[in-house]
């Protein structure tokens, strides 16, 4: 089962930010957050991840609360391509399987 | 560059029938993944690959799957006798075991199996 808890649909108005929440409270000391989304009709694609400090790349940022139980996705500048399913994850460090959930249905208003 | 490709994307087979889906992870990538994706569901975990050695096969849904890669890169899953409760998307994932590349999955676009 999935040790994640995410609302099952968002909306968001393009060129807003996009924020998506997570809630992992079982999640262990050596687990990390991952972000994967899914696009209709594609694989997933990975967007970031982190185990207790807050990342940026060049697609999104990672919000994770100092408890580490929860965790918020950021897009900043959401655009139409954005709508998508997302999946927070969480898992051990290396090469492990990934535990998907139903993810939030993040959809982009133009 | 190339990524993940599956083959082929869509494979129509009557109950009964033996499926064979393929995957070319990308080169290099150790560890491989497959998944199995119902209708409106996340994917599941099925079995991975560290090389040709298969590390884990605690997904396979019934001892009809079977999946191999023999030579470290290509891997077959195949899908004896196959039922109506197959039919999903099977995607593919490979990774690179390294810390650098944040161990990563690059999936596949997937094999959309419909059995009638």
């Amino acid at each position: 089962d999935a040790k994640t808890t995410q609302p099952p649909s968002m909306d968001c108005a393009e060129g807003r930010a996009a924020n998506l929440p997570c809630n992992h409270s079982t999640i262990s000391g050596n687990e990390y957050v991952y972000w994967y989304r899914q696009i209709h009709s594609q694989g997933p694609q990975y967007i970031i991840h982190g185990l207790k400090n807050n990342e940026t790349n060049e697609m999104a940022s990672l919000i994770i609360t100092e408890d580490r139980k929860s965790s918020t996705l950021i897009l900043p500048h959401a655009t139409l391509r954005d709508t998508a399913v997302y999946y927070c994850i969480v898992t051990p460090g290396g090469a492990q399987k990934l535990v998907f959930g139903q993810g939030t249905r993040l959809t982009i208003n133009p | 560059g190339a990524g993940v490709s599956q083959s082929p994307r869509y494979k129509v087979a009557k109950r009964g029938q033996d499926v064979a889906l393929r995957c070319d992870p990308i080169s290099g990538h150790v560890s491989l993944f497959w998944y199995q994706q119902a209708l409106g569901q996340g994917p599941e975990f099925l079995t991975y690959f560290q090389n040709e050695a298969q590390l884990d096969k605690s997904g396979l849904p019934s001892d009809r799957f079977f999946a191999e890669r023999p030579e470290g890169s290509v891997s077959t899953l195949k899908i004896q006798r196959t039922q109506q409760e197959d039919s999903a998307v099977y995607l593919c994932a490979s990774s690179l075991e390294s810390w650098r590349s944040s161990y990563e999955q690059y999936f596949g676009p997937g094999t959309r199996l419909t059995v009638t």
